[in-house]
C-alpha cells in the first residue's frame, strides 16, 4: 500500500526559529513535492525533486529551502520561521512515467508560528 | 486570470442528485487533468484522471474534458452525504508541473 508519512502532523514554533519538515515515502518514488495549503488559495507548490539531490523552485519558494540525500526523504526547511508561514504543509511523492503523474499525499503537517 | 480556476462553493446538493464540479485551465499546452477529494482535516486523495477528450467513467464517478474549450468536469451521481468534501481540480501543464485549484466545497444533504 502506498505510504507518504510526515514527521508531525502538529508544530508549534516561535518568529525566526528553524525549522525542519520531513518527508518520507516507501514507494520507491523518483518525483516529490512540498505544498503549502491555506484557505481560499489551494495548494502552492514551495519546491520539487524530480531526482537525489535535484530541486527546483516552486511557485512560492521564498523563506523556504529543501534538501533531498536520499530518495525516499525529502525536507523542507524554514531558515527563519515568520508568522505568514503558519500554514498546512504537505508533502506529496508521484511515480515519474507516462502522464498520469498521479500524487500521493503524506497527512501534512499544521505549522503555527507565534 | 488564475491558471486553474474553480467555482469555491459551496455546492449543496441533495443525497441522490448528480453532482456537477466544473474547472477550467489557462495552458493549452496541458497534458493530464485529475480530480483530488480532500475530507476535511485530510489530504487529498485521487479520484480519477483523463487526459483525453470526452468522458471517463469510474463507478458513480465522470469525469468529462474538453480541451477546445479547456474545460473539465467531474460528475458525481447518486450522490451521497459521505461524498461531501472540497474537490481539487489539478492540471498537469505542458511543463512539468501540476497545478492545482483552489477547490470547491461540495456539500450532500441527506
Amino acid at each position: 500500500d502506498v505510504k507518504v508519512t510526515q514527521s508531525s502532523r502538529y508544530l508549534v514554533k516561535r518568529t525566526g526559529e528553524k525549522v525542519f519538515l520531513e518527508c518520507v515515502q516507501d514507494m520507491d518514488h523518483e518525483n516529490m513535492f512540498w505544498y503549502r495549503q491555506d484557505p481560499g488559495l489551494g495548494l502552492r507548490l514551495i519546491y520539487f525533486s524530480y531526482d537525489v539531490k535535484m530541486k527546483e523552485k516552486g511557485d512560492i519558494p521564498e523563506g523556504y529551502s529543501v534538501s533531498r540525500e536520499k530518495k525516499e526523504r525529502f525536507s523542507l526547511i524554514l531558515e527563519s520561521a515568520s508568522t505568514n508561514q503558519t500554514s498546512m504543509y504537505l508533502c506529496a511523492s508521484s511515480y515519474s512515467g507516462a502522464s498520469t503523474d498521479t500524487q500521493y499525499f503524506g497527512p501534512g503537517t499544521r505549522l503555527t508560528v507565534l | 486570470q488564475k491558471e486553474v480556476e474553480q467555482n469555491s462553493g459551496p455546492l449543496s446538493v441533495p443525497e441522490g442528485a448528480i453532482a456537477s464540479l466544473n474547472c477550467t485551465y489557462s495552458d493549452r499546452g496541458s497534458q493530464s487533468f485529475f480530480w483530488y477529494r480532500q475530507y476535511s482535516g485530510k489530504s487529498p486523495e485521487l479520484i480519477m484522471f483523463i487526459y483525453s477528450n470526452g468522458d471517463k467513467e469510474d463507478g458513480r464517478f465522470t469525469a468529462q474534458l474538453n480541451k477546445a474549450s479547456q474545460y473539465v468536469s467531474l460528475l458525481i451521481r447518486d450522490s451521497q452525504p459521505s461524498d461531501s468534501a472540497t474537490y481539487l481540480c489539478a492540471v498537469r501543464t505542458g511543463g512539468f508541473k501540476t497545478i492545482f485549484g483552489a477547490g470547491t466545497r461540495l456539500f450532500v444533504k441527506a
